[in-house]
C-alpha cells in the first residue's frame, strides 16, 4: 500500500537553528502533501498544504517565513523550521492523499528546541 | 468554516467496560468520515464510513454514520488496555482536500 517516509522521527536542536524535516512518498506520486503540527494533549492542527511545482497554502496564523515547505518533486516535500524557538517543540506529521483509505499519513517528527 | 466536534475529549474506563465516542461535523462539500487511532506516533486509519445507517466493524470497534444528523459514533466492546489512544474524527472532502480534525478522545483503559 501507499508509503509515506518522514525522517527524522526525532531531533533535538538549539535555538536560532534551523530543521529541516523530509516526506517521502515511497510508491506513489505526491502531487499534494499536507503538514499537520500536534502540540502535546492536542490535535492535529493543518500547518500548510504543499503542491508539486507551485507555492504551499498556509493556514491562517502559520508564518510562511518561518516555516518553510518545498514540494521538490511529485515523490518528496520537506518542512524546514527555520531560526527554531522553544515554543516550535511539537510533533510535526505529514500525510499525502493515498488510495483507498483517503490519507497516508508519515510517521511524525518529534523536535525539541533547546 | 469547517466545523468537527468530538466528545468526550478524554475517558477513563476499566477493562472489559464499552464505550461510545462521538463526533458531529458541519462541512461544505461532505463525501465520508474518517476515523483514525492515534497512539505515540502516527494517526492510524480505522474507519470510513460514507453510506448512512450501515455499520462497519472491525473485531471490537464499530462504527456508523448518520448523514441526516451529521454525527458519528466509534463503539469499542469489551475495552483493552491497548485501546489506550487518542481517538480522531475527520470529514473527508475528496482526494486533494486537507483533512480538518476534530479534537480527539483520549481514552484511557486501565487494568
Amino acid at each position: 500500500g501507499a508509503v509515506v517516509s518522514q525522517h527524522p522521527s526525532w531531533v533535538i536542536c538549539k535555538s536560532g537553528t534551523s530543521v529541516k524535516i523530509e516526506c517521502r512518498s515511497l510508491d506513489f506520486q505526491a502531487t499534494t502533501m499536507f503538514w499537520y503540527r500536534q502540540f502535546p494533549k492536542q490535535s492535529l492542527m493543518l500547518m500548510a498544504t504543499s503542491n508539486e511545482g507551485s507555492k504551499a497554502t498556509y493556514e491562517q496564523g502559520v508564518e510562511k517565513d518561518k516555516f518553510l515547505i518545498n514540494h521538490a518533486s511529485l515523490t518528496l516535500s520537506t518542512l524546514t523550521v527555520t531560526s527554531a524557538h522553544p515554543e516550535d517543540s511539537s510533533f510535526y506529521i505529514c500525510s499525502a492523499p493515498g488510495t483507498n483509505y483517503g490519507y497516508t499519513f508519515g510517521s511524525g517528527t518529534r523536535l525539541t528546541v533547546v | 468554516e469547517d466545523k468537527v466536534v468530538q466528545s468526550p475529549l478524554s475517558l477513563v474506563v476499566h477493562e472489559g467496560d464499552t464505550v461510545t465516542l462521538n463526533c458531529s461535523y458541519e462541512v461544505t462539500n461532505f463525501r465520508s468520515l474518517l476515523w483514525y487511532k492515534q497512539e505515540k506516533k502516527a494517526p492510524t486509519f480505522l474507519f470510513m464510513l460514507t453510506s448512512s445507517g450501515i455499520e462497519k466493524k472491525s473485531g471490537r470497534l464499530s462504527s456508523i454514520l448518520d448523514k441526516k444528523e451529521l454525527f458519528s459514533i466509534l463503539n469499542i466492546t469489551a475495552t483493552q488496555t491497548g485501546d489506550s489512544a487518542v481517538y480522531l474524527c475527520a470529514p473527508y472532502l475528496g482526494s486533494n482536500y486537507k483533512l480538518t480534525f476534530g479534537k480527539g478522545t483520549l481514552l484511557t483503559v486501565n487494568p
